[in-house]
């Protein structure tokens, strides 16, 4: 049973740049959440998607913008990168019921700003 | 305004001994409480729970005692072995079947054979 399947697994991108990380929850969730977790710190909220809409957003410039599809699968896009951009993104998957009780992480995104 | 922190960025044990790793929180709204375990590369994985109306939870090795009138909760690992080795993140959620975690800045946990 696979799980949370993040690509890809690095990048490197430009200061102004736009990038698009992908996420595949494990089979049977249908809420996908995303994280920021920048060097030292403990990951951070940014957005949970829900039959395909955005439910809750945490304390994030709109330049973080997101997308669920049909299959449940999530985008998430940053534009306008900058340089403190660079972090680990970590997509977590669950049941809508479960909510944090029932979180499956992936391995992340580690995206590099230069 | 760090809701949930932990204070030891880092913690080092000797194998067979006890491991304890401590949370301290700031939102008295915090109904529920979860540990996490994070190898390099990997994502967290969620390790033990405890719920607000509790003072303690155990599965196996691992104990969570929560002290509600101080917000503090502590994670303890008995007997410690190198396999723990890893960074530690606590988390609290309110409301429930909530949508968010939030989380404290972890604590590497270094168990010495």
């Amino acid at each position: 049973d696979a799980g949370v399947t993040q690509s890809p697994t690095h990048l490197i991108k430009t200061r102004g740049q736009q990038v698009t990380l992908r996420c595949s929850p494990k089979s049977g969730h249908d809420t996908v959440s995303w994280y920021q977790q920048a060097l030292g710190q403990g990951p951070q909220f940014i957005f949970q998607y829900y039959e395909e809409e955005e439910r809750q957003r945490g304390n994030f410039p709109d330049r973080f913008s997101g997308h669920q599809f049909p299959n449940y699968s999530s985008e998430l896009n940053v534009n306008a990168l900058l340089l403190g951009d660079s972090a680990l993104y970590l997509c977590a998957s669950s049941q809508v019921r479960d909510g944090v009780y029932g979180y499956t992480f992936g391995s992340g995104t580690r995206l590099t700003v230069v | 305004d760090q809701q949930v922190k932990q204070n030891s960025p880092s913690l080092s044990v000797q194998e067979g001994r006890i491991s304890i790793l401590n949370c301290d929180y700031t939102n008295s709204m915090f109904d529920y409480f979860l540990w996490y375990k994070k190898y390099p590369a990997e994502g967290p994985t969620f390790l033990i729970s405890i719920s607000s109306i509790k003072d303690k939870n155990e599965d196996g090795r691992f104990t969570v005692f929560l002290n509600k009138s101080a917000k503090h909760l502590s994670l303890h690992i008995v007997p410690s072995q190198p396999g723990d080795s890893a960074v530690y993140f606590c988390a609290a959620s309110y409301g429930g079947a909530t949508n968010k975690l939030i989380f404290g800045t972890g604590t590497l946990l270094a168990v010495q054979p």
